[in-house]
Parts: structure tokens; C-alpha cells; sequence
């Protein structure tokens, strides 16, 4: 198994582009999820999934877009991108619900994004 | 509200000393809590988790962790640091029930020196 992917691994854009990061799972897990890591932070929740169809924002939701149309496929949207947006941002993945403690999440290996 | 604090963001220990990374969270409700590490340029990947089991939970690498609730409090130790358990560390909480999923602390950067 590939795990959770993530493409691509680096991007520069300039402000007021868009652009999509991709991220597939190949484990059949229910949940996804995609963070946001800002220097010397913790994770934030942007966007989480239960299944496919179903999304609900998470902690800092405001100027990123997702969908679920796959199990297995998780993309998050910057549609006007800002400065505000540069970050590394982490897709991953659970079974299910985390909370229960009883499905650890598999975190893809990130995409660095700067705006410019 | 849930949230967690990691006390050091920085640790620096000697290759075969022990490893000390604290970690105090806040929770309403029984928490589940997460060690995990992030080595550079990779994505992150879970060391331990407790559960409302042991309090005592022993993870992956020699690592392990104590949950106190007296103290609210999660910290992880190994006995004898290796040259390759330098990366960060990052203690997570999970509230039974919660639809918002993890909350993750800042971080802790360990330094293992020669």
C-alpha cells in the first residue's frame, strides 16, 4: 500500500491564483482530513470528510474549498490564494472516527505551499 | 474545549541519556490522547495513543508515555535517546465524542547530540 499521497510536494503561486493539491488514500478509509502547519505550530484542522459526498469544515476553513466524490480522493481548493495561505499543508486518513482513540490518522508526507 | 500545551519547544539530550518531552492538556470530557513524531520533511506518524486503558502506554522506538489525570498530564519518555529519534514531537487530544477531532500541541523540537 502507498498509504496517503500528496502531489505536489512544492508550489509557488502569486496572490489571487488558484490551485488544487491533491491527495489520494489507498487504505479504504472512511475519514480524511486535511491540516495546515504554520512555523513553530501545531496542526489545524481545515476540512474533514466522514465519507464520500459528506465534508464539514474544521477549525480555519475560510479561503479553501473541498469535496468528496471517492473514497479515496480528498482535494482541497485555494481559490484566490494569499499570503495568508503559505503553510505546509497534511492530508490524512483514519478508518474511522479518531475521537474513539481506537482509529489512528495516517498523515501523507505534505505539500509546502508559498504565495507570493 | 479541549486543547493541550506542549512545556518545551525546544529539547536537546545526549545520544544514550534519557528523553523527557512534557505535555499538559485540558479536557471536559475523558480524553484520548496521541504522541506522534514528524521526522524532517516527512508527514507525521503516531508513536503511542492512550485510550482510558493502561496509564501506562508504551509505543513504538522504546518510547512510552504516563497518562495523570491529577496532574492532566501525558508526558513521553525513552530510556536512552538514539541519533535518530531526532525530529519533532507533537502531544495531541481527542475528546470522546467530538465531531472537531484532534487537537494538536505546538510541538517539541528534540536535539540528540554525539
Amino acid at each position: 500500500n502507498a498509504g496517503v499521497t500528496q502531489t505536489p510536494k512544492f508550489r509557488i503561486l502569486k496572490i489571487g491564483q488558484s490551485m488544487t493539491l491533491q491527495c489520494t488514500q489507498d487504505m479504504n478509509h472512511n475519514y480524511m482530513y486535511w491540516y495546515r502547519q504554520d512555523p513553530g505550530m501545531g496542526l489545524k484542522l481545515i476540512y474533514y470528510s466522514v465519507g464520500a459526498g459528506i465534508t464539514d469544515k474544521g477549525e480555519v476553513p475560510n479561503g479553501y474549498n473541498v469535496s468528496r466524490s471517492t473514497t479515496e480522493d480528498f482535494p482541497l481548493r485555494l481559490e484566490l490564494a494569499a499570503p495568508s495561505q503559505t503553510s505546509v499543508y497534511f492530508c490524512a486518513s483514519s478508518y474511522g472516527k479518531s475521537t474513539s482513540g481506537k482509529n489512528e490518522q495516517f498523515f501523507g508526507p505534505g505539500t509546502r505551499l508559498t504565495v507570493l | 474545549a479541549q486543547s493541550v500545551t506542549q512545556l518545551d519547544s525546544h529539547v536537546s539530550v545526549s545520544e544514550g541519556t534519557p528523553v523527557l518531552l512534557r505535555c499538559n492538556y485540558s479536557s471536559s470530557y475523558s480524553p484520548s490522547l496521541f504522541w506522534y513524531v514528524q521526522h524532517p520533511n516527512k508527514g507525521l506518524q503516531l508513536l503511542l495513543k492512550y485510550t482510558s486503558a493502561a496509564t501506562l502506554v508504551k509505543g513504538i522506538n522504546g518510547f512510552e508515555a504516563e497518562f495523570k489525570k491529577s496532574e492532566t498530564s501525558f508526558h513521553l519518555t525513552k530510556p536512552s535517546a538514539h541519533m535518530s529519534d531526532a525530529a519533532e514531537y507533537f502531544c495531541v487530544v481527542s475528546e470522546s465524542g467530538s465531531a472537531r477531532q484532534l487537537t494538536f500541541g505546538s510541538g517539541t523540537q528534540l536535539t540528540v547530540l554525539p
